[in-house]
């Protein structure tokens, strides 16, 4: 059974302390690990796509990395504004379109 | 990306009554999806809106209790019937871009908060 893990539940960090937040998956045939930031009452905003192992992107002050088992998010000198939820996801190789989810990870930086 | 909006935003129900929710898309896709999040937790998707077609529901998720519609490719809606509390959750709607030519990549509406009094 596909399944996503995402650790810590929550991390709080003082601006500018960077940070990682894990992704842990299991999935037949991986066809994408999706990253989200979700901010409080509002629809999960999409950040990056990874495909296969040892891709990474960067956005900004966030770099998401990925390896076989697992995914990273590092934050770099994070600020208060990116205070969110962060999602990962994962699709499978049925290329039904559905997203298992993690439990997300929830983040504050505080000034 | 494709911008997708929902209505309505948020809703206060009452027990056995039903509520339709609407998902518009600026573009046309080839996939919409219909997604749950209940309060704390993170999001489990109900069912795939197929245009055309009857909708594709998850394990314990039926046509009788969340009914789709998807007249077109840029139009989807969900109802909630017969809600109890439980029914209580943000709704979300989602769609897969590969038909604007970038795969694989799903954008999310803003949601929709269903409270059930």
């Amino acid at each position: 059974e596909d399944q996503v893990t995402q650790s810590p539940e929550a991390l709080r960090l003082q601006e500018g302390e960077s940070s990682s937040l894990n992704c842990s998956y299991t999935v037949s045939g991986l066809r994408g690990l999706f990253w989200y930031r979700q901010d409080p009452g509002k629809g999960p905003e999409f950040l990056f796509t990874l495909y296969s192992a040892g891709e990474e992107k960067e956005k900004e002050r966030l770099k998401a990395t990925l390896t076989k088992k697992e995914s990273f998010l590092h934050i770099t000198a994070p600020k208060p504004e990116d205070s969110a939820t962060y999602l990962c996801a994962v699709q499978g190789s049925s290329n039904t379109g559905k997203l298992i989810f993690g439990q997300g990870t929830t983040l504050q930086v505080k000034p | 990306s494709a911008v997708i909006s929902q209505k309505p935003s948020r809703d206060i129900c009452q027990r056995g009554t039903s509520l339709t929710i609407q998902c518009q898309v600026d573009s046309q896709v080839t996939m919409m999806f219909w997604y749950r999040q209940q309060p704390g937790q993170s999001l489990t998707l109900i069912a795939t809106a197929n245009q055309g077609s009857e909708a594709t529901y998850e394990s314990g998720f039926v046509i009788d209790k969340f009914p789709i519609s998807r007249p077109n490719l840029t139009f989807s809606t969900l109802t909630v019937s017969n809600m109890s509390p439980e029914d209580s959750s943000i709704y979300l709607c989602s769609v897969d871009s590969r038909l604007a030519g970038v795969t694989d990549t799903q954008y999310f509406g803003p949601g929709t908060r269903l409270t059930v009094l």
